[in-house]
């Protein structure tokens, strides 16, 4: 089963709107990163956040991470039309997985103009 | 530009006719991943890289090859492809091991029929 999971798996909001996604996972990190996925493209790295970090900002982005609770969110803020896409959460495991990614299967997030 | 290309962007092919998909960075990275993009499923990894020579199998290694003979290349082998290799292939890279966010390539679209 995949390490990260992220809730909801479809978002509809308005412009101008926050939107705020969610990301559990089962095992300790290293570190947690966001990454967005434009409709079949590449995915775009956004945030990274460590282990021994409780929430970060980049821009309107907000992410959290809570290892107690093995979750994280991603907050954004004054949403806009670009931010429609696919939003990832991805655990680095750290040594133990050979520093590997493993993503989750991802938020779709819809703003509507 | 700092990118990661992959060649080609989109492939239909036959079952069993061998195939290969390149990656390419210039950015000097150790670090070099496949990743499959299935719809339920999200990223999952086929093989990573951490150096030249150095390869090691990720979550569904079955049915791929890669080799890692230059820093920059990092090609992806089908020997003989089957209809369920069917799928979205990204290459990434890194400058290195841990806490390190992964550039991403725009992916390539594979389908065997």
């Amino acid at each position: 089963s995949q390490q990260g999971e992220e809730d909801p798996q479809a978002l509809s909001i308005q412009e101008g709107e926050n939107a705020t996604m969610n990301c559990s996972y089962k095992t300790s990190i290293n570190n947690l990163q966001w990454y967005r996925q434009n409709s079949g493209r590449g995915l775009v790295h956004l945030i990274l956040i460590r282990s021994n970090e409780r929430e970060k900002h980049s821009g309107r982005l907000r992410v959290t991470l809570d290892t107690s609770k093995k979750s994280s969110s991603l907050l954004i803020t004054a949403s806009r039309a670009a931010d429609t896409a696919s939003y990832f959460c991805a655990t680095d495991l750290g040594e133990t997985s050979g520093s590997r990614l493993t993503f989750g299967e991802g938020t779709q997030l819809t703003v509507n103009p | 530009e700092a990118q990661v290309t992959q060649n080609p962007r989109y492939l239909i092919t036959v079952t069993g006719k061998k195939l290969t998909v390149t990656c390419s960075q210039n950015m000097n990275h150790e670090y070099m991943s496949w990743y499959r993009q299935d719809p339920g499923l999200g990223l999952r990894q086929i093989y990573y890289s951490m150096n030249v020579e150095v390869t090691d199998k990720g979550d569904v290694p079955e049915g791929y090859k890669v080799s890692r003979k230059e820093k920059r290349n990092f090609p992806l082998i089908l020997e003989s492809p089957s209809p369920n290799q069917t799928s979205l292939y990204f290459c990434a890279s890194s400058p290195g091991l841990f806490t390190y966010e992964q550039y991403f390539g725009p992916g390539t679209r594979l389908t065997v029929t």
